[in-house]
């Protein structure tokens, strides 16, 4: 079983900096099929990023998605407001597939 | 384009079991995944498992096993409408939470138990 480890936990930063967010795996994803999703308060998670550097259909090119094997990387630069959320990094290249545990990226 | 609907908000006794639905319409066919996953209050994501309806094995997590069942009804399924269930039973205080369904783009092994599209979430309360 795959864990994914996020961090940092909580990222507080202003409009218009730069996002970095990790997502650390305990071996290595099949094919690199690593995903990111963003959720707003009371709404589901949005895909924004699959084969840890595809974007999805949609999502603006501030968000960029790196890495390979065991890290894994959600690059926003230039935050907007309305991309203050909780972003989560899963991995569907192996069963179980499993989700990293979040991080919170609030306004500074 | 691809809509999920899921059924309506269930409360339920500690013990007893919870069948949620999952209607899926797409505009074409592919050979997607179909997964659920579910988020307790407060807190993240959490992969309960997922079926590949052409195939129809469902995959479990661990965690789940023995308690869920994942299923699609093959019967009144068309070229573009699929309905989905996910069963759990034995319910315990700490089950409460939401349970979205979820599913692909349809791209085949390349996209399996990724989730492009949500349903609404269903609001699936235990108390005694």
């Amino acid at each position: 079983e795959i864990v994914l480890t996020q961090s940092p936990g909580t990222l507080s930063l202003s409009p218009g900096e730069r996002a970095t967010l990790s997502c650390r795996a305990s071996q290595s994803v099949s094919n690199n099929h690593l995903a990111w999703y963003q959720q707003k308060p009371g709404q589901a998670p949005s895909l924004l990023v699959y084969g840890a550097s595809s974007r999805a259909t949609g999502v603006p090119n501030r968000f960029s998605g790196s890495g390979s094997g065991t890290d894994f990387t959600l690059t926003i630069t230039r935050l907007e407001p309305e991309d203050f959320a909780v972003y989560y990094c899963q991995q569907y290249g192996s069963s179980p597939r499993s989700f990293g545990q979040g991080t919170k990226l609030d306004i500074k | 384009q691809v809509q999920l609907v899921q059924s309506g908000t269930e409360v339920k006794k500690p013990g007893s079991s919870v069948k949620v639905s999952c209607t899926i319409s797409r505009d074409n066919f592919r050979a997607y995944s179909v997964s659920w996953v579910r988020q307790a209050p407060g807190q993240g994501l959490e992969w309960m498992g997922g079926i590949i309806p052409i195939f129809g094995s469902p995959d479990y997590a661990p965690k789940f096993q023995g308690r869920v069942t994942i299923t699609v009804d093959t019967a009144t399924t068309t070229a573009t409408t699929t309905t989905g269930y996910m069963e759990l039973s034995s319910l315990r205080l700490e089950d409460t939470a939401l349970y979205y369904c979820a599913v692909d783009r349809g791209d085949g092994y390349s996209s399996w138990f990724r989730f492009d599209f949500w349903g609404q979430g269903t609001l699936v309360s235990v108390s005694s």
